[in-house]
């Protein structure tokens, strides 16, 4: 069964600092990794990353997938207030589409 | 360049009724998914559409299907509802969702509620 786990499940910061976001996966026939953020409505697309694009930078953030060690990370750079909220990773390949993690929750304090 | 619409907003359904949901990508795009995110189980992918076939399907009962049309709209039905199908369901679209350059882009959702 595919797998993947976002960690922390949680994370508090000051707006400023520079966070950094995992995923991991356990998934047959990787095809790609999604990153998604979601406030109260619907999830926003941030960037998909495929063995021909491991690299994705837009803005303060940036993702990097990692396929030895079958991970990626997102960063988000000084951070702003407007950076909270609840961000998912997710991992395409296999029978079952798309998989997604649980979600890191990034609250930035003033 | 219009966004993502998603058909009804909100609905009410009771146990053992059926229930249609639809989906208009935005202009291009042929690749139409859809999700269902719930508190307890997050969100969940249920299937995509690319060129009026089915590429993907998530691990949901056959109560849930869906199909696309030429124009790329697609539309999802879940027959005999259960509680359990109570959720906000999502659709997303995209113009390949299959590169690195591609992006995908959310509806607002539809709310379902099953008494």
């Amino acid at each position: 069964e595919d797998k993947v786990v976002q960690s922390p499940l949680s994370l508090v910061v000051h707006e400023g600092d520079t966070v950094t976001l995992n995923c991991s996966y356990e998934v047959t026939n990787f095809r790609s990794l999604l990153w998604y953020k979601q406030e109260k409505k619907a999830p926003t697309f941030l960037f998909m990353l495929t063995s021909s694009g491991i690299e994705k930078k837009s803005g303060r953030l940036s993702s990097i997938l990692d396929k030895k060690e079958l991970s990626s990370i997102l960063n988000i750079t000084a951070t702003q207030t407007g950076d909270s909220a609840i961000y998912l990773c997710a991992v395409g390949g296999g029978a079952d589409g798309l998989t997604f993690g649980k979600g890191t929750h990034l609250i930035i304090q003033p | 360049k219009a966004g993502v619409t998603q058909t009804p907003r909100y609905l009410i359904k009771t146990r053992g009724q059926q229930v249609t949901l639809s989906c208009s990508p935005i202009s291009g795009h042929r690749s139409v998914s859809w999700y269902q995110q719930t508190p307890g189980q997050g969100l969940q992918f249920l299937f995509e559409y690319f060129s009026e076939t089915q590429r993907n399907k998530g691990n949901f009962p056959g109560r849930f299907s869906g199909r696309q049309f030429s124009n790329s709209r697609s539309e999802m039905n879940v027959s005999t509802l259960e509680l359990g199908d109570s959720a906000l369901y999502l659709c997303a679209s995209s113009f390949l969702l299959r590169t690195s350059t591609d992006t995908q882009y959310f509806g607002p959702g539809t709310r379902l509620t099953v008494l």
